[in-house]
């Protein structure tokens, strides 16, 4: 089982949609979420970090269910601007190992 | 400005050269990680380094090689041995392993002809 499964997409949306992803992480020792987005041939930015009570930036917010294991983000009216692969990333404080990355979904949004 | 500088951003290398790839971070983060991307696929680790001279392989370290001599600098080599070397590599710290926010360099993409 991967650490880390996200559905690849793409997912196709029209502008001003609401679109919701979502993310399972295997290890139940891990500590720490976040959604990042990169856009094409460009290195990954942190969108946000996903709290264990939720959180929302603008019109962005990041779900945690720590009993199912799975993060998710919700983008509502979605802007063109907003295409580009958003990635799941999980850490775990047990062994000093690296935050592990999932491979992404991609999210065009068309006029 | 802080940040993470990599350079240069486009490489062009002839097959069975060594190529050294640069990174720099002026964050004062202590772990610095590699990470190889191909077109259309999600990242890979290929090494990290929580402290100055000490580093660890990731999952792809093969045909790699790098060194900590420095808190702010972790190049990349790549040897003549790693069988597919064209790629984006990516640069990325954060101020302790586990579980702390990365941020990555600008990437070099690397073409081996």
């Amino acid at each position: 089982r991967k650490e880390v499964e996200q559905d690849p997409g793409p997912f196709n949306v029209p502008e001003g949609a609401t679109v919701a992803f979502n993310c399972t992480y295997s290890n139940s020792a891990s500590q720490s979420f976040f959604w990042y987005r990169q856009d094409c041939r460009k290195e990954p930015k942190l969108l946000m970090s996903v709290y264990s009570s939720g959180n929302e930036d603008g019109r962005f917010t990041a779900q945690l269910n720590r009993a199912s294991q799975y993060i998710s983000l919700l983008i509502r009216d979605s802007k063109l601007s907003d295409s580009a692969t958003y990635l799941c990333v999980v850490g775990t404080l047990s062994g000093n190992t690296p935050l592990v990355f999932g491979k992404g979904t991609r999210l065009s949004v068309i006029a | 400005d802080g940040g993470i500088t990599q350079s240069p951003k486009y490489l062009f290398r002839k097959e069975g050269q060594n190529v050294t790839l640069s990174c720099e971070q002026n964050l004062n983060h202590d772990a610095m990680y590699w990470y190889r991307q191909d077109p259309g696929q999600g990242l890979r680790l290929i090494y990290y380094s929580q402290i100055v001279n000490d580093f660890q392989k990731g999952d792809i370290a093969e045909g790699y090689s790098v060194s900590r001599e420095k808190k702010e600098s972790f190049p990349l080599t790549v040897t003549s041995a790693q069988k597919n070397p064209t790629a984006f590599y990516l640069c990325a710290s954060t101020r302790e392993t586990s579980t702390d926010t990365q941020y990555f360099g600008p990437g070099t993409r690397l073409t081996v002809l």
